[in-house]
């Protein structure tokens, strides 16, 4: 069965970075883009990006442009998202969704999600 | 980007209630809506793609309608673990936007 599978829970200081993993399983890593959503505190989610895992090839949501890294490591089936300069507004769940085909923009798998802290 | 208002943001139901949620895009998306249900601490969870495509193991008494820029999701009969949030999403254009949520609380 697919399994997205997350890191543990983060607590950092502003201006720091964090780098969130997601292993995959149960499928053909590189047949499926892979998405990272997050959600703030009792708020909505929010699209940060997509990666390809093929090829690496990325796409960020203009709020994260140059503040967002994916990369994907295939022999392990994992997927990377690090965010820099972080600031409290960060404090959210991250977390890794598949796209169920192609290049689709929404999301059949779900990891179970990272918790990220940023404060001093 | 296309922004996702949905209605009502919470509402309160028995078991066995109809339930209907609905979804507003601010420009017409086809039918490129996806609806995700969440539980608390939990991610969420697919349910519907492409407006009313139920996706494989969710209950039939779960229905998607509309197209353009109104949709609409239906529980036909609610159930004590359908207690929850359901948020809508576009996947028209990038950046994909979610709904701000509905929660389904017991009356």
């Amino acid at each position: 069965q697919v399994q997205l599978v997350q890191s543990g829970a983060e607590v950092k200081k502003p201006g720091a970075s964090v780098k969130v993993s997601c292993k995959a399983s149960g499928y053909s890593f590189t047949s499926y883009y892979m998405h990272w959503v997050r959600q703030a505190p009792g708020q909505g989610l929010e699209w940060m990006g997509i990666i390809d895992p093929r090829g690496d090839r990325t796409s960020y949501a203009q709020k994260f442009q140059g503040r967002v890294t994916m990369t994907r490591d295939t022999s392990t089936s994992t997927v990377y998202m690090e965010l820099s300069s972080l600031r409290s507004e960060d404090t959210a769940v991250y977390y890794c969704a598949r796209a169920p085909y192609s290049n689709s923009d929404y999301f059949d798998y779900w990891g179970q999600g990272t918790l990220v802290t940023v404060s001093s | 980007d296309i922004q996702m208002t949905q209605s009502p943001s919470s509402l309160s139901a028995s078991v066995g209630d109809r339930v209907t949620i609905t979804c507003r895009a601010s420009q017409t998306i086809s039918s490129y809506l996806n609806w995700y249900q969440q539980k608390p601490g939990k991610a969420p969870k697919l349910l519907i793609s492409a407006a009313s495509s139920l996706q494989s193991g969710v209950p039939s008494r779960f229905s998607g309608s509309g197209s353009g820029t109104d949709f609409t999701l239906t529980i036909s009969s609610l159930q004590p673990e359908d207690f929850a949030t359901y948020c809508c999403q576009q996947s028209y254009s990038r950046p994909p936007t979610f709904g701000q949520g509905t929660k389904v609380e017991i009356k």
